[in-house]
């Protein structure tokens, strides 16, 4: 059974530009979830959806958005980035209704 | 808000000892998770905790929960070089917040075991 997907896995980016991300989900989940790992921050929730619904979302600026496709995929995009968004994203699946979180690999962004 | 913490931070032992990780949080929840990562990796789940005196076990770690106390507890037993890692614990919110399924994590415990 595979595991969280994410792309890419590592990426540079200029301040200013924008990033996607993406994540596939384990097969059957519904539920994906997005947090950064930063260093100084530790691993914090940026939002979670469920069945193409944005449930929560975490105290980041507008700049953060997301977004879940009908087969549960998900993508999360930064805008106008800044060096402070270097960070590791990690992006979770689960069934839902609590069930156990798996995390994806991760995507290495670093903004120059 | 909900806060986790996470005792000791840094913990450096050798191996062949037992040691304890300590993780408290604020408001009632009744399913907690420990992850493992290593350096440059992603998160790796250890335990899901389900309920009041849950108890799992797998080789030389154990977690417990204790929801009362708000506390979980990873012990390592006969600590080996392969454990160094840093270890988290993060408390699922669905049950404080209906419908909003959101892990809180700790600050993580960086655990140095050496030969």
């Amino acid at each position: 059974k595979a595991g969280v997907t994410q792309t890419p896995r590592y990426l540079i980016k200029t301040r200013g530009q924008q990033v996607t991300l993406s994540c596939s989900p384990i097969s059957g989940h519904r539920s994906v979830s997005w947090y950064q790992q930063t260093p100084g921050q530790g691993l914090q929730f940026l939002f979670e959806y469920f069945s193409e619904t944005q449930r929560n979302k975490g105290n980041f600026p507008g700049r953060f958005s997301g977004r879940q496709f009908s087969n549960s995929r998900s993508e999360m995009n930064v805008s106008t980035l800044e060096l402070g968004d270097s960070a590791l994203y990690l992006c979770a699946s689960s069934l839902g209704q609590g069930n156990t979180i798996y995390f994806g690999e991760g995507s290495w962004l670093t903004v120059v | 808000e909900l806060k986790v913490e996470q005792n000791p931070l840094f913990l450096s032992m050798q191996e062949g000892k037992n040691y304890t990780i300590y993780c408290n949080y604020s408001t009632t929840s009744d399913r907690l998770y420990w992850y493992r990562q290593d350096p440059g990796k992603s998160l790796e789940s250890l335990f899901v905790l389900l309920s009041n005196g849950a108890v799992k076990q797998e080789g030389r770690l154990m977690a417990s929960l204790d929801t009362k106390a708000r506390l979980s507890t990873l012990h390592i037993t006969a600590a080996v070089h392969d454990l160094s890692a840093t270890y988290f614990c993060a408390v699922d919110t669905l049950f404080i917040i209906q419908g909003a399924q959101k892990l809180v994590f700790g600050q993580g415990t960086r655990l140095t075991i050496n030969p």
